[in-house]
């Protein structure tokens, strides 16, 4: 089965620093890549969603894809405590079944005040 | 706004109950899901159904069945809940031209 890895933490950076959050996804027919945000207690959120590679910035958050690597990723800038929470990664998978998405287990995020 | 919502908050049932869980989405969505969530396991599918009467099954279906007769509706059924059911169930939808899944607020079901 295709898999989505991501450390799962916790990750801990003070408050307005630059938070980096990675995933590696292992099927090469992945073609849309997003990152969801959950409180805990609460169901998961989108941030934002990345297509091609390259960087995508939406307000403080940057999704950055390299389809050859096979890597995602998110930065968090100047980060603020309510940015504390468990970040997913979600990749579509090939085939059939593209409208389908695989999910890692997430990071946890801190961000200290 | 998408809104999906789930018919229950929290549930307690006990072992070789049958358990239903519903799904409503109000923004006309073809494809909707049901995923359950557990620590350091992650989001796991179901079930999902890309129209009305329309199922697959997901990663895990056993010990599940799904039903949707209403575009807007979609149930889980836990046929006989046994403990290992214990879990954060999800339920998600999405517009069949595109590939962002918005999820409802979960049902969080504990079987004893």
């Amino acid at each position: 089965q295709k898999e989505v890895e991501q450390n799962s933490g916790p990750l801990s950076v003070p408050e307005g620093a630059i938070a980096s959050l990675n995933c590696t996804y292992s099927d090469r027919g992945s073609q849309s890549f997003f990152w969801y945000r959950q409180y805990s207690g609460k169901s998961p959120e989108l941030i934002m969603f990345i297509y091609s590679n390259g960087d995508k910035e939406d307000g403080r958050f940057t999704a950055q894809l390299n389809k050859a690597s096979q890597y995602v990723s998110l930065l968090i800038r100047d980060s603020q405590p309510s940015d504390s929470a468990t970040y997913l990664c979600a990749v579509t998978r090939s085939g059939a079944g593209s409208y389908q998405l695989t999910f890692g287990k997430g990071t946890k995020l801190s961000v200290i005040p | 706004d998408v809104k999906v919502t789930q018919s229950s908050r929290y549930l307690v049932k006990r072992t070789g109950e049958k358990v239903f869980l519903e799904c409503v989405q109000d923004m006309d969505h073809e494809n909707m899901f049901w995923y359950r969530q557990d620590p350091g396991l992650g989001l796991r599918l179901i079930y999902f159904s890309y129209d009305v009467k329309m199922k697959e099954k997901g990663d895990i279906p056993e010990g599940y069945s799904v039903s949707r007769e209403k575009k807007e509706r979609f149930s889980l059924i836990l046929e006989s809940a046994s403990t290992n059911q214990t879990s954060m169930y999800l339920c998600a939808s999405k517009d069949g031209g595109k590939e962002t899944q918005y999820f409802g607020p979960g049902t969080r079901l504990l079987v004893l």
